[in-house]
């Protein structure tokens, strides 16, 4: 059984950055596309970023680009999520999440909270 | 961007009874990428249907998916205490987008 563990969230001030972590276990992490989805205080679930198995190809939502940078290294099982310029609008549970026939392994989560 | 409608918002139901959700998506999905989850309070969703009524591994049979084009459902055939939770729809077809949720409470 598959096992993902997000690390790094926190408050930050607006304008401010953060690194995310996740680090995998019980799979071929190296083999697997991975994304990150992010759940908004009032429940609603958004896709944020995905990286292709080989870490060539990535993708964003649009009020992301430019400013969030998804990277992996599968020589460490880890992937990650460089956020900068946050935003209020950023605060939100993130979830790092495994893509093979829709998302079949989720983290548990961590929080991002961006206020002054 | 498909644009996912879950209806009822809530369904109030009680143990033993048959739950039917229903996803409508804005656009024809591709494929039938369509995907089921469950999220209990405090934790992560659970993948339940892949590809509109795949089975996950692990899923009981009680749940099970249909549906193709812009119309899915999501049947629960005999509701057990631990299915009361709340359960989004997801388009995987065209980028990704998931609905805003069915909460399926105890009536």
């Amino acid at each position: 059984e598959g096992q993902l563990v997000e690390s790094g969230g926190g408050l930050v001030q607006p304008g401010g950055s953060l690194r995310l972590s996740c680090s995998a276990s019980g799979f071929s992490f190296s083999a697997s596309a991975m994304h990150w989805v992010r759940q908004f205080p009032g429940k609603g679930l958004q896709y944020v970023s995905a990286i292709s198995s080989d870490g060539s190809g990535t993708d964003y939502t649009g009020s992301v680009k430019g400013r969030f940078t998804i990277s992996r290294d599968n020589s460490k099982n880890t992937l990650f999520l460089q956020m900068s310029s946050l935003r209020p609008e950023d605060t939100a549970v993130y979830y790092c999440v495994r893509r093979i026939h829709g998302y079949d392994y989720w983290g548990q989560g961590t929080l991002v909270a961006v206020s002054s | 961007e498909i644009v996912l409608t879950q209806s009822p918002g809530t369904l109030s139901l009680s143990p033993g009874e048959r739950a039917t959700l229903s996803c409508r998506a804005s656009q024809s999905v591709s494929n039938n990428y369509l995907a089921w989850y469950q999220q209990k309070p405090g934790q992560a969703p659970r993948l339940l249907i892949y590809g509109a009524s795949n089975r996950a591994t692990g899923i009981p049979d009680r749940f099970s998916g249909s549906g193709s084009g812009t119309d899915f459902t999501l049947t629960i055939s005999r509701l057990e205490p631990e299915d009361f939770a709340v359960y989004y729809c997801q388009q995987y077809g065209s980028s990704f987008t998931f609905g805003p949720g069915t909460k399926v409470d105890i009536k």
